[in-house]
C-alpha cells in the first residue's frame, strides 16, 4: 500500500538557521510528491511539487525539496528560516488506492521557529 | 487565480441541529473534495466529486450529506452530528481526480458540536 511516512513530529529551529524536513515514501509506480504547509487554523497551501524531470524542485517561500528514488525520500529544505515559516508541513503522494486517486498523506511536521 | 472559499469560517451547532458548509471555486476544476481534520492530524479524506458526480465516499456516516449542485459548488450538509464530529473541515479542488493534479485547499471551517 502507498504510504508517506514523516519522522519527526516537531522540529525546533532558531530564524535565520537551516531547515531540513524529512518525508519517505512507499509507492510502486511513478511518485507524484507534494509538499504543503498549514498555519494555525488555516487550510493547505502547496509549497512545491515533484512528478518528472530534475530531482531538485524550487518552490514558493524560498523553499526546496530534493527526490531520490533510491531513497524513497523527497526532503524539504529552506537554507534560512524565518519566524513566519513556523506552521505544520505535510508531505504527500499522489496514489491510486482501491480504483481510486488520491492523495495519501504523512502525519505532518510541526515546525517551531525560536526567534 | 487559486482560491477556494469556505463559509461559514466557525459554526458551533448542537447535535439535533442541521446546517450546511459550502465551498466554491472559480477556476474551472471538475473535481472537488471534502476533507475532515482534527487537532494535530493529517487532513483525512471523506468525499472526492468528479464531474458533478460523487465517485468517492470513504466510508462516512450518514449524518454528513455531500451536495454538488453544479460544477463550481460543493455542500456539506449536517444532521445530527455527535460531538467527535468537532473537527476542522477543509474542502479542495483539482482539475480532474487525477493523483497528477494538484489539490487546492480552501481555508476550512472550524465546527464545533456541542
Amino acid at each position: 500500500a502507498q504510504s508517506v511516512t514523516q519522522p519527526d513530529i516537531h522540529i525546533t529551529v532558531s530564524e535565520g538557521a537551516s531547515l531540513e524536513l524529512r518525508c519517505n515514501y512507499s509507492y510502486g509506480a511513478t511518485p507524484y510528491l507534494f509538499w504543503y504547509v498549514q498555519s494555525p487554523g488555516q487550510g493547505l497551501q502547496l509549497l512545491l511539487k515533484y512528478f518528472s524531470g530534475d530531482t531538485l524542485v524550487q518552490g514558493i517561500k524560498g523553499f526546496e525539496a530534493e527526490f531520490k528514488r533510491s531513497q524513497s525520500s523527497f526532503n524539504l529544505r529552506k537554507p534560512s528560516v524565518h519566524w513566519s515559516d513556523a506552521a505544520e508541513y505535510f508531505c504527500a503522494v499522489g496514489a491510486s488506492q482501491g480504483g481510486s486517486e488520491k492523495l495519501v498523506f504523512g502525519k505532518g511536521t510541526k515546525l517551531t521557529v525560536n526567534p | 487565480d487559486t482560491e477556494v472559499t469556505q463559509t461559514p469560517k466557525h459554526l458551533v451547532m448542537g447535535m439535533t441541529n442541521k446546517k450546511s458548509l459550502k465551498c466554491e471555486q472559480h477556476m474551472g476544476h471538475r473535481a472537488m473534495y471534502w476533507y475532515k481534520q482534527k487537532a494535530k492530524k493529517p487532513p483525512e479524506l471523506m468525499f472526492v466529486y468528479s464531474y458533478e458526480k460523487l465517485s468517492i465516499n470513504e466510508s462516512v456516516p450518514s449524518r454528513f450529506s455531500p451536495e454538488c449542485p453544479n460544477s463550481s459548488l460543493l455542500n456539506l450538509h449536517l444532521h445530527a452530528l455527535q460531538p467527535e464530529d468537532s473537527a476542522l473541515y477543509l474542502c479542495a479542488s483539482s482539475q480532474a481526480p487525477r493523483r497528477t493534479d494538484t489539490q487546492y485547499f480552501g481555508p476550512g471551517t472550524r465546527l464545533t458540536v456541542l
